[in-house]
């Protein structure tokens, strides 16, 4: 099992691009999630999808659209960048009810807006 | 609203020594507490996982340990290596989907 996997790990936006950071896990996990990493302020999340077509905000969703298809993918998009969204991004899963509510993260996407 | 602190947030030790990490959380409703470690520049990795009704969790030279009612955990690591330096998140799921981190402990183990 590859586990989560996140692309790019890496991304340089100026103010006003939009992108989107992919998300992907094999472990056919109900729950998905999107945090932001910031120095200072620990790892907040973003939004979360409890399976497919089911999502919802989290405490810090404001600039960021998210969408869930399929159980596998979580893409969440920035529609229009801002220099507040450079941060370090992790998606997350863990498996439904009846699971042990553990989470797996991603690697990560380093993202810079200038 | 939950609040999870840990101390010290750095520390450094020498190579062999035992060591142990601090987290604390406000809300004693929770489902379970997770401690990861995070490299320099990487993503997270779970090293044990305390469900609510139990009072600790071993993997190795790492113990967690769980005292829901005080609101405390403690990661013990035992005879550490340089390997083990690496900054420790501890995070607590109460519901609402959402981890609760604290802001973590750098940890430097010294050859």
């Amino acid at each position: 099992n590859a586990g989560v996997t996140q692309t790019p790990k890496f991304q340089v936006l100026k103010t006003g691009q939009s992108m989107t950071l992919q998300c992907a896990q094999d472990m056919n996990h109900e729950y998905m999630s999107w945090y932001r990493q910031d120095p200072g302020m620990g790892l907040r999340l973003i939004h979360y999808s409890v399976g497919a077509g089911i999502t919802d905000q989290g405490e810090v969703p404001n600039g960021y659209n998210v969408s869930r298809s399929t159980t596998e993918d979580f893409p969440l998009r920035l529609l229009s960048a801002a220099p507040s969204q450079t941060s370090v991004y992790f998606c997350a899963s863990r498996a439904g009810t009846g699971g042990s509510y553990e989470q797996y993260f991603g690697p990560g996407t380093r993202l810079t807006v200038t | 609203k939950q609040e999870v602190t840990q101390i010290p947030a750095a520390l450094s030790v020498p190579e062999g020594e035992n060591l142990v990490l601090n987290c604390s959380f406000t809300d004693s409703a929770i489902y379970n507490l997770q401690w990861f470690r995070q490299d320099p520049g990487k993503g997270l990795t779970s090293l044990l996982l305390i469900q609510s009704s139990q009072r600790e969790q071993t993997s190795g030279r790492l113990n967690a340990s769980l005292d829901k009612s005080s609101g405390r955990s403690t990661l013990y690591i035992a005879a550490s290596q340089p390997g083990d330096s690496a900054t420790y998140l501890c995070a607590v799921y109460g519901g609402a989907q959402k981890l609760v981190f604290g802001q973590g402990t750098r940890l430097t183990i010294n050859p």
